[in-house]
Formats: structure tokens, C-alpha cells, sequence
């Protein structure tokens, strides 16, 4: 089974500029996830979808954070303008949604670093 | 505002040693989950503990969870090198929701 597929997986900006990240979940998972972990951190939420819906993005700065997933499939991330304070790694997890037990998917992450 | 706090942060030890983890939260919940992070790389799922008095093992790994004393134990035994990693616990607060909140994780290095 393929796991969840991250692009980039590394990024330098300046700040300012705009960036974007792509995540591709596993194959029939209908929850994704995008957490930032700021070096040296725990990963923190940002949003979580169910299939193309927002089911929570308490914690995603909307001023300059967007993220969709059409189709309930993949999902893109974006920052526009960028801060210096975003440099971080971006995570996009899934997970299958039913019942208790469930386990959240990592993939390999996006590296930004914005200067 | 949920809390999960880790410690120690930091723990070197030797190898064949013995030693635990621990990982306290604020409030309320029956679910949480270990996680181990290598450098420069993405989370492995570990362990999922679903219940109070819950107990799963792993190879030299075994963790628990007390959800009345809001902790849980990562507990490794005669420790080898190929462990040395970040541990992360995460705790799902939100019934229903699955949303996580992670700790401040535990970098652990092994010493030959």
C-alpha cells in the first residue's frame, strides 16, 4: 500500500513571496490532516478535512494560510505572503475514519524555509 | 486549553539500560497514541492505547496509559542503538473529531 505522497519536499522562500504544497493521502482514506512542527516541536494542526469538508481549522492563521481538497482526494496548502515565522516542516497525515483505533498516516513532510 | 507535556526532553543513556518516558495531559481522554520521529524524517505510528490500563508491547518497547492520572508510560527495555530517535505522544481530545494534540517530544539517544 502506497503511503501519503508529499511535493515538495523542500522549499526556500523569501518572505513575502507565495508557496504551495501538494499531498496526495492513502488510497481510501477519507480524513487529511496538514500539521506544521516547527523545529524542535511537536507537530501542531493546522486543518483537518473528511472527504472535501473542513472539519476543523481552529488553528490555521487565515489571513495567509488557505487549503483545500477538491474531489476528497488530494489537498494543497498555501501561504500567501509568506513570514519569516513559517519556516517549519509541513505534514500531511490521513487516516480512515471509522469508529475508534484509527491511526494517522505521516508522509515525508515539506521542509520551508523562508528568508 | 489542553496541555501535553513530555519528560524529560532530552535522555541519553547506554545501551542494554533500562527506561521510561513519561507523558502527563490536562484533561480528560481515553485515547492516546506514540509516535517516533527520526531526523530529517516523517512520524511512525507505534502505539495506539485506547483505554484506561491499556497495554501494548513492541520488540523493547511497551507503553501504557492511566487515563485516570492522565499519563502514559513509554517504558524500553535493554536499550540498543537503532532506538535512538524523537518519541512524541499525542492525545485525542475531541470524541469523534480525531484531532490530535501532540507533546513536546523526547529526544533519546543511545549510547554504544
Amino acid at each position: 500500500e502506497a503511503g501519503v505522497a508529499q511535493s515538495p519536499r523542500y522549499k526556500i522562500i523569501e518572505k513575502r513571496q507565495s508557496v504551495a504544497f501538494w499531498c496526495n493521502p492513502i488510497s481510501g482514506h477519507a480524513t487529511l490532516y496538514w500539521y506544521q512542527q516547527i523545529l524542535g516541536q511537536g507537530p501542531k494542526l493546522l486543518i483537518q478535512f473528511q472527504n472535501n469538508g473542513v472539519v476543523d481549522d481552529s488553528q490555521l492563521p487565515k489571513d495567509r494560510f488557505s487549503a483545500e481538497r477538491l474531489k476528497g482526494v488530494d489537498s494543497t496548502l498555501k501561504i500567501q505572503p509568506a513570514k519569516l515565522e513559517d519556516s517549519a516542516v509541513y505534514l500531511c497525515a490521513s487516516s480512515r475514519t471509522s469508529g475508534r483505533g484509527y491511526e494517522q498516516f505521516f508522509g515525508p513532510g515539506t521542509r520551508l524555509t523562508v528568508l | 486549553e489542553l496541555k501535553v507535556e513530555q519528560n524529560p526532553l532530552f535522555l541519553s543513556m547506554q545501551e542494554g539500560k533500562n527506561y521510561t518516558i513519561y507523558c502527563n495531559y490536562s484533561t480528560t481522554s481515553d485515547r492516546l497514541y506514540w509516535y517516533r520521529q527520526d531526523p530529517g524524517k516523517s512520524l511512525e505510528s507505534l502505539f495506539v492505547l485506547l483505554s484506561n490500563g491499556a497495554v501494548k508491547q513492541e520488540g523493547r518497547l511497551m507503553a501504557s496509559l492511566d487515563t485516570k492520572a492522565r499519563l502514559s508510560t513509554l517504558h524500553i527495555t535493554a536499550a540498543v542503538h537503532d532506538l535512538s530517535a524523537t518519541y512524541f505522544c499525542a492525545v485525542d481530545l475531541n470524541f469523534g473529531n480525531e484531532k490530535l494534540t501532540f507533546g513536546t517530544g523526547t529526544r533519546l539517544t543511545i549510547i554504544p
